[in-house]
């Protein structure tokens, strides 16, 4: 059982390209998540999906964009990237059932900007 | 909304030392509350989490917290550390009703010592 899969694991962009991050999750869960982790600044949600279809806005969701075709995979596009946008990124994915239940976290993709 | 604090950025302890790491949340309603792992180079895993009952929970890997209300904390300890205990620790909080947003601290990094 892979649980929570992110592709790629590292990645150096220039300024300016673009790119997507592929999340994708085996355990049929219906909310996903994206995050980036910056030293000193814990998990910041970038954006979210509540069900196949549905995306929304997380606490710093400027510069990027998502798309939940498939229940099953979140993708995180950066449209025009900026070295403000090097981070870890993790995606997590968590079964319905309110709020008890824990989010599932892949192993992160390490993104730099030059 | 509500918040956590870690007040900790990093905590160093002699193997074999009793540990605290300590967590503050701030919330007008009911909350769940968590704490993750994160071993160098990856995702968060989960440790243990609070939902309801008894006020001490016990984890994985010999951790333990303890929900006290009244002073709004859910401290995590573990009564004799190993060096594989050494990684960053993050406590997590979320409230139900809505998409059940995860707040996370800034996570402290537990140092263990030879």
């Amino acid at each position: 059982n892979a649980g929570v899969t992110q592709t790629p694991k590292f990645r150096v962009l220039k300024t300016g390209q673009s790119m997507t991050l592929l999340c994708a999750q085996d355990m049929n869960h219906e909310y996903m998540y994206w995050y980036r982790q910056d030293p000193g600044m814990g998990l910041r949600l970038i954006h979210y999906s509540v069900g196949e279809g549905t995306t929304a806005k997380g606490e710093v969701p400027d510069g990027y964009n998502v798309s939940r075709l498939k229940k099953q995979n979140f993708l995180l596009g950066l449209e025009s990237a900026a070295p403000s946008q090097t981070s870890v990124y993790f995606c997590a994915s968590r079964a319905t059932g309110g709020g008890n239940q824990p989010q599932h976290f892949g192993d992160g993709t390490r993104l730099s900007i030059l | 909304a509500q918040s956590v604090t870690q007040l900790d950025s990093q905590v160093p302890v002699f193997e074999e030392a009793p540990v605290e790491l300590r967590c503050n949340y701030s919330s007008s309603v009911s909350v769940y509350l968590f704490w993750y792992v994160q071993y160098p180079n990856q995702g968060l895993q989960l440790l243990l989490k609070y939902l309801s009952g008894s006020t001490l929970v016990k984890g994985i890997n010999g951790f333990e917290a303890e929900f006290n209300k009244s002073q709004t904390s859910f401290h995590l300890r573990k009564p004799s550390v190993h060096i594989s205990d050494t990684a960053e620790y993050f406590c997590a909080v979320t409230v139900s009703g809505g998409y059940q947003k995860v707040t996370f601290g800034t996570g402290t990094k537990l140092q263990v010592i030879p």
